[in-house]
């Protein structure tokens, strides 16, 4: 199985400030055949389902605001941040689609300082 | 507008079997594979099954195959987990998701099993 080890576990971050999250797969998600990487991001809020923010690695959802972006390729990502507001407090999954079984990340949990 | 609306969740006992349900609508079911993802209380996301749309082919996770079985009625817009020999981990909350052409774009709510005697 591939996992995924995400960084730091959680963090706190003051509002307007940037919160970055890394991810690592132990081994690449990058498919040969079409140069994409499948690796996605999900944020979770309290009682609620996952909501998909980013897929491929970089591109964002409909609807999900531009603040949030995704980068990295092969086994390393960050999902961004750039701007912290209130209601992004929440936890971050990232997630595999590459192999099956689809794995994810342990959560980082991103709160405000 | 799409909605994934899962039931038939509740407390068993271990050894005990379950069936979950997640009923569909706003997209052409069909067409889209399936997948059931937990969620131990406080803990994080874990596959456990997957269905292509035409139903030919299925995924199981390790901690759950033989003991679990995916299905879907295309014709009833409906995805089904079958859950035998339950036990005590697998205590969670079991989502529904649609996968798009990527990854799963969209989920339920959610149903808690829980496995206790």
């Amino acid at each position: 199985d591939i996992v995924m080890t995400q960084s730091p576990d959680s963090l706190a971050v003051s509002l307007g400030e940037r919160a970055s999250i890394n991810c690592k797969s132990s081994q690449s998600v990058l498919s040969r055949s079409n140069n994409k990487n499948y690796l996605a991001w999900f944020q979770q809020k309290p009682g609620q389902p996952p909501k998909l923010l980013i897929y491929w690695a970089s591109a964002r959802e409909s609807g999900v605001p531009d603040r949030f972006s995704g980068s990295g390729s092969g086994a390393d990502f960050t999902l961004t941040i750039s701007s912290l507001q209130a209601e992004d407090v929440a936890v971050y999954y990232c997630q595999q689609y590459h192999t099956i079984p689809w794995t994810f990340g342990q959560g980082t949990k991103v709160e405000v300082k | 507008e799409v909605q994934l609306l899962e039931s038939g969740g509740g407390l068993v006992q271990p050894g005990g079997s379950l069936r979950l349900s997640c009923g569909a609508s706003g997209f052409a079911f069909s067409s889209y594979g399936m997948n059931w993802v937990r969620q131990a209380p406080g803990k994080g996301l874990e596959w456990v099954s997957g269905i292509s749309g035409s139903a030919i082919t299925t995924y199981y996770a390790d901690s759950v195959k033989g003991r679990f079985t995916i299905s879907r009625d295309n014709s009833r817009n409906t995805l089904y987990l079958q859950m035998h020999s339950l036990r005590a981990e697998d205590t969670a909350i079991y989502y529904c998701a649609k996968e798009s052409t990527s990854t799963y774009d969209y989920w339920g709510q959610g149903t808690l099993v829980t496995v206790s005697s």
